[in-house]
């Protein structure tokens, strides 16, 4: 089955700077990836996603990058903020046909931004 | 709409007894799906289901785990005999099916077994 690896575990950056975390996967048959956010004792929640057709996708502060190749992926918060800080989870998928759009989890990175 | 609504959002059981989590998805889903997440740890898969059928359940323990989706209602993930280790928070997702990307998670059950 799949296998999800994810890093840093912990990540604490000052506000404005820029934070990455890294996945990589064991399927090579996923072709879709979520990053989920979430907040101490809530819910997990999508802020961005991709499709392996697609190399990089961005939405304000958040960019996703996609090596299918080297299969691994990546998350790029910039200009982070205090609200920023949070457990970020990324995810992999064969897609809804194959799989019914079951989810791999990693790890969780846990980021702290610093005033 | 509502969104996917789980309760109860807290559950205390002594060991031994029974935990009943109830999943209601987003209005027009027929999709749900349920994680596990035990603390400072990842999310997951335990089971996916659509109404009236288990589509595939190959994250659920063999034992004293069992989920169903009916035709009418929630869909409901039942341990029987809890044990300490069950203690975790029980996510529960619903996507309306084909084609969709992510889904949305509920807020959650939070077990603790004492």
């Amino acid at each position: 089955g799949e296998n999800v690896e994810q890093h840093p575990s912990t990540l604490s950056v000052q506000e404005g700077d820029s934070a990455v975390i890294k996945c990589t996967y064991s399927d090579s048959a996923s072709n879709y990836f979520p990053w989920y956010k979430q907040e101490l004792g809530k819910r997990p929640q999508l802020i961005i996603d991709i499709r392996s057709n697609v190399g990089e996708k961005k939405d304000q502060r958040i960019a996703v990058t996609l090596n299918k190749t080297a299969k691994h992926f990546s998350l790029h918060i910039t200009e982070t903020q205090p609200e920023d800080s949070a457990v970020y989870f990324c995810a992999a998928s064969r897609g809804f046909e194959a799989a019914g759009n079951k989810l791999t989890f990693g790890g969780g990175t846990r980021v702290l931004v610093k005033p | 709409n509502a969104g996917v609504m789980q309760n109860p959002r807290h559950l205390v059981r002594r060991r031994g007894q029974e935990a009943r989590l109830r999943c209601s998805p987003m209005k027009g889903h027929s999709h749900v799906y349920w994680y596990r997440q035990l603390p400072e740890e990842g999310l997951k898969f335990m089971v996916y289901l659509q109404k009236e059928n288990i589509i595939d359940e190959s994250g659920m323990p063999k034992e004293r785990f069992s989920a169903e989706f009916p035709k009418e209602g929630p869909s409901i993930l039942r341990i029987q005999q809890v044990v300490r280790g069950d203690s975790a928070a029980y996510f529960c997702a619903s996507s309306p099916g084909q084609g969709t990307g992510g889904y949305t998670f509920g807020s959650g059950t939070r077990l603790t077994v004492v």
